[in-house]
């Protein structure tokens, strides 16, 4: 079965300060989708970035870098220049397809973040 | 483009009673899927619908059912409410296929007493 596992429960960074948020990831099929969404309190699930198994390059996104290690199974998240306003909860999934076509994201327990002034 | 809504934002039940909270896809994507996220953890797979079908379940009991609708708008419901039902619910909305990223809405919070 497909697992994501993130080990740091809380985070903290000064503001404008880089972070590095762990993930790693168990799968035994050779396509999948490793995702990051940052939650803030209001509760909404919020996309930051994705990587596919197959991408040659690491994926960015603005401040959102995905450090992806294929062979350790592990795609952390790295967040440049930290802001006030990225202290949330931050979770790492996986996709997981079926046939037929469904799928579903397996998440992570969740790292949460506090940027300090 | 409109996203991805909920309703309602909060809901208090007492545990047996039923309830049904509603979700509407981002313009254009016809696949919706629901998670239901305990306090403190990640969220986890409820079901997924597409073409007003149930194509994917999680591990959840047969109590937590669902329909969609032709708009693509979905329903999730619970009968026999326990108090662990007490979660964030969240629905997503995708195109179909696992190559596209699920959108979530702002989740509707059940609280079961």
């Amino acid at each position: 079965a497909q697992k994501i596992t993130q080990t740091q429960p809380g985070m903290f960074v000064q503001e404008k300060e880089a972070v590095t948020l762990d993930c790693t990831y168990d799968t035994s099929d050779p396509s999948y989708g490793l995702f990051w969404y940052k939650q803030p309190s209001s509760g909404e699930m919020i996309f930051l970035i994705y990587q596919g198994s197959y991408d040659q390059q690491n994926a960015t996104e603005g401040r959102y870098s995905l450090n992806f290690q294929k062979a350790r199974k592990s795609a952390n998240l790295v967040i440049s220049a930290s802001q006030l306003g990225d202290s949330a909860m931050y979770f790492c999934a996986m996709r997981e397809a079926f046939s037929g076509g469904y799928n579903k994201l397996i998440f992570g327990a969740g790292t949460r973040l506090a940027v300090h002034p | 483009e409109t996203g991805v809504t909920q309703s309602p934002t909060h809901l208090i039940k007492t545990r047996g009673q039923q309830v049904t909270l509603r979700c509407s896809s981002q313009s254009g994507h016809n696949t919706v899927s629901w998670y239901q996220q305990a306090l403190g953890q990640g969220p986890q797979f409820i079901f997924q619908y597409y073409r007003e079908e149930e194509n994917g379940r999680g591990n959840f009991p047969p109590r937590f059912s669902g329909l969609q609708f032709p708009n693509y708008s979905s329903e999730l419901n619970v009968n026999a409410l326990e108090l662990d039902d007490s979660a964030l619910y969240l629905c997503a909305s995708s195109l179909s296929g696992p190559t596209y990223e699920q959108y979530f809405g702002p989740g509707t919070r059940l609280t079961v007493t």
